[in-house]
């Protein structure tokens, strides 16, 4: 059981790339999100689906797209990187929000934008 | 809408000292979730605790307990007897439990720092 597994754990972006961050999780949940962490701003929401293709914006979606095809996998779009975005990302799962545990985090990934 | 308030940014102690960290939540709904994770400085969130409206119960585990006052919206963490291990960032947080009203809503979190 491997929980939420994020790939890549570090990556520099150059202005304009685009890149996509992986965000896996063989629990069965049904919900999952991605999340941003920037200094004094605590965690924020970028997307979450509450199931496979179901999602929908968070907090500060600009700039990025998901898509969930499966229940297993919610990969998160950089479409043309800033460095508004250089952050560290986290992606996170839950098979009942309000439950025991909540949600699951990854390890997280962190990202410069250069 | 929903909010979170961790007031104090950042905290420093003594070894051996007991701490609160404070959290105030805003919600109309009478159904929600506090949770309040760990976020050491290898960087991963590690959860803590999880407490429903309904049960306003306090919580003690070790050295850490939680007291949980619907009446002031609050849901505040204490530390006793403090360890340099517990140097870490808190965050508390909130969800209202299902669909789209079931993703977590942070508070900018406290850094505590614990000095030997």
């Amino acid at each position: 059981n491997a929980g939420v597994t994020q790939t890549p754990k570090f990556q520099v972006l150059k202005t304009g790339q685009s890149m996509t961050l992986q965000c896996a999780q063989d629990m069965n949940h049904e919900y999952m999100s991605w999340y941003r962490q920037d200094p004094g701003m605590g965690l924020r929401l970028i997307h979450y689906s509450v199931g496979a293709g179901i999602t929908d914006q968070g907090e500060v979606p600009n700039g990025y797209n998901v898509s969930r095809s499966t229940t297993e996998d919610f990969p998160l779009r950089l479409l043309s990187a800033a460095p508004s975005q250089t952050s560290v990302y986290f992606c996170a799962s839950s098979y009942l929000p309000g439950g025991d545990y909540g949600y699951t985090f990854g390890s997280g990934t962190r990202l410069t934008v250069v | 809408a929903q909010k979170v308030t961790q007031a104090q940014t950042e905290i420093s102690v003594v070894e051996k000292e007991d701490v609160t960290l404070d959290c105030v939540y805003e919600t109309r709904d009478t159904t929600y979730y506090l949770f309040w994770y760990k976020q050491p400085p290898s960087g991963e969130l590690v959860f803590l605790i999880r407490r429903n409206s309904f049960d306003e119960q306090n919580e003690i585990s070790g050295r850490y307990s939680w007291n949980f006052q619907k009446s002031t919206s609050s849901f505040n963490f204490t530390i006793t007897a403090s360890q340099v291990v517990d140097s870490a960032v808190y965050f508390c947080a909130l969800t209202l439990g299902g669909g789209s009203q079931g993703n977590l809503i942070f508070g900018k979190g406290t850094k505590l720092s614990v000095k030997p």
